[in-house]
């Protein structure tokens, strides 16, 4: 199948500091990203929608100001955390899917543990 | 998205076959059934999907009933790394359907 990455796999920061998550397609080319936030013993929680080249969308409860998402080409989205807080932490998942073959398929990322001291 | 509902554990033996249900009343006829795990701490593994025709691919089979109201994920022959969370998942027709996770299946593998 095709692979997702995401960088970095974890990030510890400090409360206040803004954090950069990256999520690349390594082998096909994605118009749409997802992102994803998962508390331990939890279900995955959509937080947006990335469109390349538009604006992202978000789910309801979402603070877009707050999670910055970036989608400037068909292979890389970026979510910035900002003004991180302890209640942040979580593990962000992404995950893409792409015209062709793979359309019909999200494949996901390995996740991005982020530690907000 | 129509919504799913899948027992919230179960427990399987090493090289028996594994059969997880999915029950998904509500679905309409362009949407899709999707089937992902997830090992501790890493991202959902795509398994399979179909719409209305059974599938089987190098890892499953996925089983729709006629009415498409529900559905079986079977592992053939479970392995100790099989031992996952089991999401399945009914998706809107593209662009723009989302996979929305519900609570899933623990399934434990045991020797």
């Amino acid at each position: 199948g095709a692979v997702v990455s995401q960088h970095p796999s974890r990030v510890i920061c400090k409360s206040g500091t803004s954090v950069k998550i990256e999520c690349r397609s390594l082998d096909f080319q994605a118009t749409t990203m997802f992102w994803y936030r998962q508390f331990p013993k939890q279900s995955l929680m959509l937080m947006a929608t990335s469109n390349e080249g538009s604006k992202a969308t978000y789910e309801q409860g979402v603070e877009k100001d707050k999670f910055l998402i970036n989608h400037a080409s068909l292979t890389l989205s970026t979510l910035t955390v900002t003004s991180a807080h302890p209640e942040d932490s979580s593990f962000y998942i992404c995950s893409a899917g792409g015209p062709g073959p793979t359309s019909r398929t999200q494949y996901f990322g390995p996740g991005t543990r982020l530690t907000v001291l | 998205d129509a919504k799913t509902t899948q027992p919230p554990s179960m427990d399987c033996a090493e090289g028996r076959a594994a059969n997880l249900p999915c029950n998904h009343s509500t679905i309409s006829g362009n949407e899709y059934v999707y089937w992902y795990r997830q090992i501790h701490s890493q991202g959902p593994q795509y398994i399979i999907h179909g719409l209305k025709n059974n599938e089987t691919n190098e890892m499953a089979s996925l089983i729709i009933t006629e009415d498409r109201k529900s559905s079986t994920l079977i592992l053939p022959h479970a392995t100790l790394r099989d031992t996952a969370v089991y999401y399945c998942i009914v998706r809107g027709p593209l662009p723009g359907g989302k996979l929305i996770f519900g609570q899933g299946t623990e399934l434990s593998v045991k020797p």
